[in-house]
This record gives structure tokens, sequence and C-alpha cells, in this order.
């Protein structure tokens, strides 16, 4: 059965403290991992699609990086603008579902 | 450019009636389409996605239900609500070539 465990739950840093977080997944075939951003009430608003191990991307302060077995979001010199919960989801190659973790509450101290 | 429509935003409803969430997406044709809910300590679980008109696929077994009527237009159902169908439902879409899903702002219920 496919996983996806998010670690830690939540995160408190000061702002300009750099850390990151974790994504641990099993799928049979990855098709795609996801990161996604979610505002208290909102929907969740996409960042980032990663295909293989090795491969990397990045937006603004925020790089994420792939394995065979887990996924990190680092976050650089973070702003409290950054404070959201991060979610983590992979597909695998033999449907259309996509499953999500849990998440990432991460709140940055001005 | 593509977006996607959820109502009603939020909803109360009392225990034992019936539920409608509407989705519509535009500037797309043919996308997957999904229906997450969200409850706390929970994160996004899959309730159902569709690939086409009229394919549904079910991953909870509930007593709720989805529809595609049309192409770009899925509906979540539920002919008499329990309590535990409190949460925050969002849906999503997935063009044909891509492989990332993109939400709507999601619709708050609460069954009282």
């Amino acid at each position: 059965e496919d996983q996806v465990t998010q670690s830690p739950e939540a995160l408190r840093l000061q702002e300009g403290e750099s850390s990151s977080l974790n994504c641990s997944y099993t799928v049979s075939g990855l098709r795609g991992l996801f990161w996604y951003r979610q505002d208290p009430g909102k929907g969740p608003e996409f960042l980032f699609t990663l295909y293989s191990a090795g491969e990397e991307k990045e937006k603004e302060r925020l790089k994420a990086t792939l394995t065979k077995k887990e996924s990190f979001l680092h976050i650089t010199a973070p702003k409290p603008e950054d404070s959201a919960t991060y979610l983590c989801a992979v597909q695998a190659n033999r449907d259309d579902k996509i499953i999500f973790g849990k998440g990432t509450r991460l709140h940055i101290l001005p | 450019s593509q977006t996607i429509h959820q109502w009603p935003a939020t909803l109360v409803q009392p225990v034992g009636s019936p539920l409608s969430l509407e989705c519509t997406v535009e500037g797309t044709s043919n996308p997957n389409l999904y229906w997450y809910r969200q409850a706390a300590g929970r994160g996004l679980q899959l309730l159902f996605y569709s690939v086409g008109i009229g394919q549904i696929s079910s991953e909870v077994p509930q007593n709720l239900s989805a529809s595609r009527p049309q192409d770009r237009q899925f509906i979540l159902s539920s002919k008499k609500l329990l309590l535990s169908d409190s949460g925050f439902y969002l849906c999503a879409w997935r063009g044909w070539k891509g492989n990332t899903i993109y939400f709507g702002e999601g619709s708050w219920l609460t069954v009282v």
C-alpha cells in the first residue's frame, strides 16, 4: 500500500533559522512527488513536482530534493510569512490516485 | 488559464439531511477530478477520483457518493449526513497531460 509519512508534525523556528522538512514515501513505481503549501482555511497551493531521484527544484527560500525513499523541503532563512502547513504527496505509475501525508505545521517566529 | 470553483464555501447541516457540494473547472478539457476531505489530525484523505464522465473510483467506503455528469463538473453527495462527515472538503483537478493537481478553495461542512 502506498504511504507518505511527514516529519516533524510541527516545527517552530526563529526568523532566519534554516531547517528541513522530511517526507518519507513507499510507492510501487513513483510517477511524481509533490509539495504543497496550505494556509489555514485555504486550499493547498502547489509548490513543486519531482520525478526522479537526484532531482532538485527551488523557489525563493524553498528547495525540494528527492531520493528513492524520501524528499526534503529545505527552508533557508525563513520569514514569518513562510508559516503554513507543508504537504507532501505521491502518485504511483499504476493509477491516478494522489496520496498525501499529514503535513508539517511550520511556524516562523519574528 | 484554468480555474476551479467550489461551492458552497461553508454550510451547516443537521444530522440526517442530504448534501450536495459542487465543483467545476474552467479552461481545460477532460481533466482528472478529485474529492478530498481534511479532518484535524488526519491530513488529506482521498474520497473519490474520476478520469472521465461517469467514471468514478471510490477510495473510502462511507455514506458519501460522487458523480460526474459533465466533463468539468464533479459533485459530492450524501443522502443522510452523519456527525463524522464534518470537515473541510477539497476538490482538485489534473490536466490530461500533466501530473500536478490543483485545488479549489474548499468547502467547510459542519454537521450538527
